[in-house]
């Protein structure tokens, strides 16, 4: 069954560091990318970045470039979600997905729709 | 950055009613569009992608149409289950952008 999973609920302080994680198995790990999504409670989904396990090649959305660090391990099949510095406002659900590149048979190469989620990380931030 | 904006925000429907929901691209993105269900409490679901294109398994009550800046997502005949809130995405390149999002209820 190709499945992410993600790492457990999370209460962390203003001011501490956190990293959550996204492991991918059922599937060949380093052929899709994997993006991060915000869900504030509440809210809307925010698309944060994407990274692609073969080459740790990754982008982010202008509204989180500086805020967030994405990564990735291939030989463990885990991708990551970290913050340096947590504040009240990073309290949200965490998702990631896993996205195509290359969909089609033809040489143009584009990012796909997210065809599979994780089941979220829940982390808040209280002091 | 390309915008997504969807419309109405909210919207509430009886059983067995044609609900549609709009999403407007601030800049043409052909047919790089997707739209997924969240239901309350659950993770997001992709429903259809390339704007018409229905995922396996998603009820053929569906349908995307569209093309450019103007997508459209129609539900037949609106049933209990459909309560979520919807979420248009472009994709093709990053940003990878959601609209807003459209909060459907059972009248």
């Amino acid at each position: 069954e190709v499945q992410l999973v993600q790492s457990g609920a999370e209460v962390k302080k203003p001011g501490e560091s956190l990293r959550i994680s996204c492991k991918g198995s059922g599937y060949n790990f380093t052929a899709y990318w994997i993006a991060w999504v915000r869900q504030m409670p509440g809210k809307g989904l925010e698309w944060m970045g994407i990274t692609y396990p073969g080459d740790s090649d990754t982008r982010y959305s202008p509204s989180f470039q500086g805020q967030v660090t994405i990564s990735v391990d291939k030989s463990i099949t885990t991708a990551y979600l970290q913050w340096r510095s947590l504040r009240a406002s990073d309290t949200a659900m965490y998702y990631c997905a896993r996205v195509t590149y290359c969909p089609g048979t033809g040489p143009v190469c584009y990012f796909d729709a997210f065809d599979i989620w994780g089941q979220g990380t829940m982390v808040t931030v209280s002091s | 950055d390309i915008q997504m904006t969807q419309s109405p925000p909210s919207l509430s429907a009886s059983v067995g009613d044609r609900v549609t929901i709009t999403c407007r691209a601030s800049q043409g993105i052909r047919n790089y569009l997707a739209w997924y269900q969240q239901k309350p409490g659950q993770v997001p679901k992709l429903l259809i992608s390339g704007a018409s294109s229905l995922q396996p398994g998603v009820p053929s009550r569906f349908t995307g149409s569209g093309s450019g800046t103007d997508f459209t997502l129609t539900i037949s005949s609106l049933q209990p289950e459909d309560v979520a809130t919807y979420y248009c995405q472009k994709y093709y390149s990053v940003p990878l952008t959601f609209g807003q999002g459209t909060r459907l209820e059972i009248k």
